[in-house]
């Protein structure tokens, strides 16, 4: 079955501890990898699109990375502003044609 | 601000009740999407529209429905309510297709009692 998990379910951080989060997945034939941002009961804002193995983004102090079976998200030197759930979701151009989230990671940013 | 607009915010209803959510999509962005989020399942998609035909389908239940009108606007409409349908319901907007980002609304609350 076509999976994404993310790890870890849980980051606490201090600010300025620079950290990885996760994304793993099993879909073949990867269409695309995006990572979005939740804040508690609004709505996922996009962060970042990847579209093949190699690729890099980044944005302020995020930047996401690419393999062939994971992706990362790097936070440099965190502020507690980035305190936040961080989603993964990937499109495999399966017969839904749509995305796969991951229950992502809650970041805790401690001042 | 996504450029997404979902109303209402917030719902309560009671079990057996029919409720119908609204949303605009971002301006020029042809397809719609609608996401299920509850605490123990994560996002969930349920049903995209593309310049109002159906495109696809997810774990949507045969108890909701969608459209999507000719101004591009959709609705979800949600049947029979049940408990467990109380979530946070999510549509989604994009250029064309799922290949392309999706820019998320606000979200409506449906508490059912």
């Amino acid at each position: 079955e076509d999976q994404v998990t993310q790890s870890p379910e849980a980051l606490r951080l201090q600010e300025g501890e620079s950290s990885s989060l996760n994304c793993s997945y099993t879909v073949s034939g990867l269409r695309g990898l995006f990572w979005y941002r939740q804040d508690p009961g609004k709505g996922p804002e996009f962060l970042f699109t990847l579209y093949s193995a190699g690729e890099e983004k980044e944005k302020e102090r995020l930047k996401a990375t690419l393999t062939k079976k994971e992706s990362f998200l790097h936070i440099t030197a965190p502020k507690p502003e980035d305190s936040a759930t961080y989603l993964c979701a990937v499109n495999y151009g399966g017969s839904q044609g749509n995305l796969i989230f991951g229950k992502g990671t809650k970041l805790s940013v401690k001042p | 601000d996504s450029g997404v607009t979902q109303t209402p915010k917030h719902l309560i209803t009671a079990t057996g009740q029919r409720v119908t959510l609204r949303c605009s999509p971002r301006s020029g962005d042809l397809s719609v999407y609608w996401y299920q989020q509850s605490l123990d399942q994560g996002l969930q998609f349920l049903i995209q529209y593309y310049n109002g035909e159906e495109r696809a389908k997810g774990n949507i239940l045969e108890r909701f429905s969608a459209q999507q009108f000719p101004d591009l606007h959709s609705e979800l409409n949600l049947s029979s309510l049940e408990l467990g349908d109380s979530a946070l319901y999510f549509c989604a907007s994009s250029i064309v297709s799922s290949y392309n980002e999706q820019f998320f609304g606000p979200g409506t609350r449906l508490t059912v009692l």
